[in-house]
């Protein structure tokens, strides 16, 4: 069984805060490392694909690093705000017993209270 | 266009009858995906096509049953479900690189199944 783990599950902050959280993943037979954005009652949106060891990926606030030798990605959200509030999902794409194998984490629930 | 489409968005069966899932786009996508999501969890992958062709089964129950007619369409065939079988059912599709399902997907809104 493929693990890929998020941590914290959830999170509460500040408006205007920063954050970050983990995503974690299997270091070997690694092809892409997703985040999505996933609200209530909506589909997830994708934020970043990646898929070199040592990318940065940046959208407005939010930015991504990925480190596939160490198997994590962190997701940073600068200067929090109440429409950042909702669950951030990694999914791991990789191989494993040949076969093309797609994780997704349990999710990062964060909260932006203003 | 870049919508993914899923009908219908609520059906409820009983466990005796036959029903299917339908899911469309017209981004030129030649991967598409089934994925069942329980309250609160994480989607789970059931099926990928690639190009049109079963490319992952996640050792779903035959009961249920995918198709994919052509590159824009993307059926699941529902038969003798289980009650534990309600969930909601997600739609998704991405594009395809050196033959990998790599790139950003696109989800459906669902279809949310209540299997009686």
């Amino acid at each position: 069984i493929l693990n890929v783990e998020q941590s914290p599950q959830s999170l509460h902050v500040q408006e205007g805060d920063s954050t970050n959280f983990t995503c974690s993943f299997p270091s070997s037979n690694f092809y892409a490392l997703h985040w999505y954005r996933w609200e209530t009652a909506k589909s997830p949106e994708a934020l970043f694909v990646m898929t070199l060891n040592g990318d940065e990926k940046k959208k407005g606030r939010i930015s991504a690093t990925l480190n596939t030798k160490e198997g994590y990605s962190y997701l940073y959200i600068k200067g929090s705000q109440p429409e950042d509030s909702a669950t951030y999902l990694c999914a791991f794409i990789g191989s494993q017993g040949g076969s093309e194998k797609l994780v997704f984490g349990k999710g990062t629930k964060l909260t932006v209270n203003p | 266009d870049t919508e993914v489409t899923q009908t219908p968005k609520h059906l409820v069966m009983g466990m005796t009858n036959k029903k299917s899932l339908k899911c469309e786009q017209h981004m030129g996508h030649r991967a598409m995906y089934w994925y069942k999501q329980k309250a609160k969890k994480p989607p789970e992958l059931m099926f990928v096509y690639s190009y049109e062709k079963l490319s992952i089964n996640e050792s779903v129950p035959s009961r249920f049953s995918p198709e994919c007619p052509n590159s824009s369409l993307l059926n699941l065939h529902l038969h003798a479900l289980q009650p534990e079988d309600s969930a909601l059912y997600l739609c998704a599709s991405s594009q395809i690189s050196s033959g990998r399902v790599n790139n950003e997907q696109f989800f459906g809104p669902g279809t949310r199944l209540t299997v009686l």
